[in-house]
Protein backbone atom coordinates (compact mmCIF):
# COMPACT_ATOMS: atom_id res chain seq x y z
CA UNK A 1 0.00 0.00 0.00
CA UNK A 2 1.63 2.94 -1.38
CA UNK A 3 -1.15 5.68 0.06
CA UNK A 4 -0.48 8.95 1.84
CA UNK A 5 -4.25 10.52 2.64
CA UNK A 6 -4.76 14.68 3.43
CA UNK A 7 -7.49 15.79 4.61
CA UNK A 8 -9.67 18.01 4.19
CA UNK A 9 -9.80 17.43 0.47
CA UNK A 10 -11.01 21.71 -0.15
CA UNK A 11 -10.85 24.24 2.43
CA UNK A 12 -11.86 27.87 2.21
CA UNK A 13 -10.38 30.55 4.91
CA UNK A 14 -10.57 34.21 5.69
CA UNK A 15 -7.57 35.94 6.52
CA UNK A 16 -8.23 35.53 10.17
CA UNK A 17 -9.04 32.17 10.56
CA UNK A 18 -6.95 29.43 12.19
CA UNK A 19 -7.18 26.37 10.38
CA UNK A 20 -5.07 23.21 10.14
CA UNK A 21 -4.06 20.48 6.92
CA UNK A 22 -3.34 16.84 7.86
CA UNK A 23 -1.67 14.54 6.42
CA UNK A 24 -1.11 10.51 7.38
CA UNK A 25 0.91 7.67 5.74
CA UNK A 26 1.18 4.26 7.05
CA UNK A 27 3.81 2.79 5.14
CA UNK A 28 6.28 2.85 7.99
CA UNK A 29 7.89 6.14 6.55
CA UNK A 30 9.95 8.28 8.54
CA UNK A 31 10.44 11.20 6.06
CA UNK A 32 7.33 13.33 5.43
CA UNK A 33 6.98 16.58 2.98
CA UNK A 34 4.84 19.97 2.24
CA UNK A 35 4.74 21.31 -0.74
CA UNK A 36 2.89 24.15 -2.25
CA UNK A 37 1.74 23.63 -6.02
CA UNK A 38 0.34 27.05 -7.64
CA UNK A 39 -1.69 26.40 -10.61
CA UNK A 40 0.21 25.23 -13.95
CA UNK A 41 3.38 25.05 -12.35
CA UNK A 42 5.47 22.09 -10.32
CA UNK A 43 4.67 21.26 -6.71
CA UNK A 44 7.76 23.51 -4.36
CA UNK A 45 8.89 22.07 -1.82
CA UNK A 46 7.93 23.81 2.19
CA UNK A 47 8.74 21.44 4.77
CA UNK A 48 11.24 18.08 5.20
CA UNK A 49 10.45 16.10 8.45
CA UNK A 50 12.78 13.66 9.44
CA UNK A 51 12.12 10.92 12.12
CA UNK A 52 9.73 13.42 12.96
CA UNK A 53 12.12 16.20 13.57
CA UNK A 54 11.98 19.54 11.12
CA UNK A 55 14.86 19.23 9.16
CA UNK A 56 14.11 21.48 6.11
CA UNK A 57 12.59 24.63 6.06
CA UNK A 58 12.67 26.44 2.67
CA UNK A 59 12.46 29.57 3.91
CA UNK A 60 8.66 30.14 4.35
CA UNK A 61 6.55 32.42 5.78
CA UNK A 62 6.03 31.84 9.77
CA UNK A 63 1.95 32.15 9.09
CA UNK A 64 2.25 28.22 8.12
CA UNK A 65 3.24 26.00 11.07
CA UNK A 66 4.36 22.18 10.25
CA UNK A 67 4.06 19.71 13.14
CA UNK A 68 4.93 15.81 13.24
CA UNK A 69 2.59 14.53 16.40
CA UNK A 70 4.29 10.76 15.17
CA UNK A 71 5.69 8.78 12.59
CA UNK A 72 2.48 8.61 10.44
CA UNK A 73 0.56 12.30 10.73
CA UNK A 74 1.95 15.77 9.71
CA UNK A 75 0.06 18.70 10.26
CA UNK A 76 0.15 22.21 8.69
CA UNK A 77 -1.38 24.86 10.95
CA UNK A 78 -2.50 28.19 8.67
CA UNK A 79 -2.59 31.41 10.63
CA UNK A 80 -3.46 34.74 8.96
CA UNK A 81 -2.74 33.69 5.03
CA UNK A 82 -2.93 35.81 2.76
CA UNK A 83 -4.90 35.43 -0.96
CA UNK A 84 -1.74 34.43 -2.68
CA UNK A 85 -1.55 31.47 -0.10
CA UNK A 86 -4.34 30.08 -2.30
CA UNK A 87 -2.66 26.81 -3.81
CA UNK A 88 -2.54 23.09 -3.95
CA UNK A 89 -1.06 21.76 -0.89
CA UNK A 90 0.72 18.33 -1.33
CA UNK A 91 1.88 16.11 1.25
CA UNK A 92 4.73 13.55 0.58
CA UNK A 93 6.48 10.90 2.43
CA UNK A 94 9.82 8.69 1.66
CA UNK A 95 11.39 5.93 3.54
CA UNK A 96 13.98 8.36 4.86
CA UNK A 97 15.78 11.62 3.34
CA UNK A 98 18.17 9.35 1.81
CA UNK A 99 18.33 10.59 -1.61
CA UNK A 100 18.45 7.01 -3.33
CA UNK A 101 14.31 6.83 -1.73
CA UNK A 102 11.25 7.63 -3.81
CA UNK A 103 8.73 10.32 -2.61
CA UNK A 104 5.49 9.29 -2.83
CA UNK A 105 2.16 12.18 -2.53
CA UNK A 106 -1.19 12.24 -1.27
CA UNK A 107 -4.18 13.83 -3.44
CA UNK A 108 -3.51 17.49 -1.94
CA UNK A 109 -5.45 20.01 -0.31
CA UNK A 110 -7.18 22.85 -2.32
CA UNK A 111 -6.76 25.80 -0.32
CA UNK A 112 -8.64 29.17 -1.07
CA UNK A 113 -8.04 32.16 1.07
CA UNK A 114 -11.18 34.97 0.74
CA UNK B 1 22.85 24.88 -12.20
CA UNK B 2 20.70 21.84 -10.83
CA UNK B 3 17.87 22.25 -13.18
CA UNK B 4 15.46 19.93 -15.32
CA UNK B 5 13.68 21.07 -18.13
CA UNK B 6 10.99 19.70 -20.01
CA UNK B 7 9.18 20.15 -23.55
CA UNK B 8 6.92 22.66 -23.48
CA UNK B 9 3.25 21.88 -23.76
CA UNK B 10 0.63 21.12 -24.51
CA UNK B 11 1.38 18.04 -26.72
CA UNK B 12 -1.86 16.75 -28.21
CA UNK B 13 -2.08 13.46 -29.94
CA UNK B 14 -4.82 10.88 -31.13
CA UNK B 15 -5.32 7.65 -29.27
CA UNK B 16 -3.22 5.01 -30.20
CA UNK B 17 -0.43 7.12 -31.11
CA UNK B 18 3.07 7.14 -29.85
CA UNK B 19 4.15 9.81 -27.01
CA UNK B 20 7.61 10.98 -26.14
CA UNK B 21 7.94 14.25 -23.80
CA UNK B 22 11.29 15.05 -23.49
CA UNK B 23 13.75 15.90 -20.25
CA UNK B 24 16.78 16.92 -19.78
CA UNK B 25 19.10 18.09 -16.29
CA UNK B 26 21.74 19.26 -14.98
CA UNK B 27 23.55 18.16 -11.88
CA UNK B 28 26.67 17.11 -10.47
CA UNK B 29 26.90 13.29 -10.00
CA UNK B 30 24.17 10.68 -11.17
CA UNK B 31 21.06 11.41 -9.14
CA UNK B 32 18.50 9.15 -9.14
CA UNK B 33 15.28 10.72 -11.50
CA UNK B 34 11.12 10.22 -11.82
CA UNK B 35 8.43 10.99 -14.02
CA UNK B 36 5.51 11.89 -11.98
CA UNK B 37 2.24 11.97 -13.32
CA UNK B 38 -0.83 14.71 -12.53
CA UNK B 39 -4.17 13.45 -13.29
CA UNK B 40 -6.85 16.53 -13.14
CA UNK B 41 -7.84 17.71 -9.64
CA UNK B 42 -5.40 15.10 -7.99
CA UNK B 43 -1.55 15.13 -6.99
CA UNK B 44 1.22 13.29 -8.06
CA UNK B 45 1.92 9.91 -8.59
CA UNK B 46 4.99 8.66 -9.39
CA UNK B 47 5.19 6.97 -12.55
CA UNK B 48 8.51 5.36 -13.25
CA UNK B 49 12.14 5.78 -12.10
CA UNK B 50 15.57 5.27 -12.81
CA UNK B 51 18.15 5.25 -10.48
CA UNK B 52 21.58 4.96 -12.42
CA UNK B 53 22.81 4.93 -15.72
CA UNK B 54 21.37 3.13 -18.15
CA UNK B 55 18.65 1.84 -15.83
CA UNK B 56 15.54 1.81 -17.74
CA UNK B 57 12.19 2.72 -15.60
CA UNK B 58 8.80 1.16 -16.89
CA UNK B 59 5.30 1.17 -15.94
CA UNK B 60 1.70 0.94 -17.49
CA UNK B 61 3.45 0.77 -20.83
CA UNK B 62 5.55 4.20 -20.30
CA UNK B 63 9.71 3.64 -20.36
CA UNK B 64 12.22 5.97 -19.46
CA UNK B 65 16.10 5.32 -20.01
CA UNK B 66 18.51 6.95 -17.70
CA UNK B 67 21.00 8.30 -20.74
CA UNK B 68 24.10 10.15 -18.86
CA UNK B 69 25.74 11.06 -22.24
CA UNK B 70 23.38 13.21 -23.30
CA UNK B 71 21.68 13.47 -19.42
CA UNK B 72 18.39 12.80 -20.54
CA UNK B 73 15.19 11.12 -18.97
CA UNK B 74 12.66 10.97 -22.28
CA UNK B 75 9.34 9.36 -21.28
CA UNK B 76 7.90 7.13 -24.36
CA UNK B 77 4.96 4.84 -24.77
CA UNK B 78 3.90 3.27 -27.70
CA UNK B 79 0.24 3.94 -27.82
CA UNK B 80 -1.42 6.24 -25.90
CA UNK B 81 -4.94 6.45 -24.31
CA UNK B 82 -7.79 9.06 -23.87
CA UNK B 83 -7.27 8.06 -20.18
CA UNK B 84 -3.45 9.41 -20.12
CA UNK B 85 -4.53 12.89 -20.38
CA UNK B 86 -2.70 14.23 -17.47
CA UNK B 87 0.07 16.69 -17.02
CA UNK B 88 3.68 14.63 -16.42
CA UNK B 89 6.15 16.05 -14.31
CA UNK B 90 9.60 14.71 -14.79
CA UNK B 91 12.38 15.47 -11.47
CA UNK B 92 15.68 14.67 -10.37
CA UNK B 93 17.04 14.46 -6.82
CA UNK B 94 19.10 17.14 -5.92
CA UNK B 95 21.94 16.95 -3.95
CA UNK B 96 22.37 17.06 -0.47
CA UNK B 97 19.09 15.91 0.99
CA UNK B 98 16.16 14.07 -0.62
CA UNK B 99 14.52 17.47 -2.34
CA UNK B 100 12.80 16.76 -5.41
CA UNK B 101 13.91 18.93 -8.39
CA UNK B 102 10.73 19.33 -10.98
CA UNK B 103 10.69 20.30 -14.01
CA UNK B 104 8.08 22.60 -15.27
CA UNK B 105 5.51 19.66 -16.05
CA UNK B 106 4.04 18.77 -19.68
CA UNK B 107 0.44 18.96 -20.12
CA UNK B 108 -0.68 15.72 -22.62
CA UNK B 109 -4.09 15.77 -24.08
CA UNK B 110 -5.21 12.63 -26.12
CA UNK B 111 -8.40 12.66 -28.21
CA UNK B 112 -10.36 9.90 -29.39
Amino acid sequence: DTEVTQTPKHLVMGMTNKKSLKCEQHMGHRAMYWYKQKAKKPPELMFVYSYEKLSINESVPSRFSPECPNSSLLNLHLHALQPEDSALYLCASSQSTDRAYEQYFGPGTRLTVT
Amino acid sequence: GNSVTQMEGPVTLSEEAFLTINCTYTATGYPSLFWYVQYPGEGLQLLLKATKADDKGSNKGFEATYRKETTSFHLEKGSVQVSDSAVYFCARMGSGYNKLIFGAGTRLAVHP
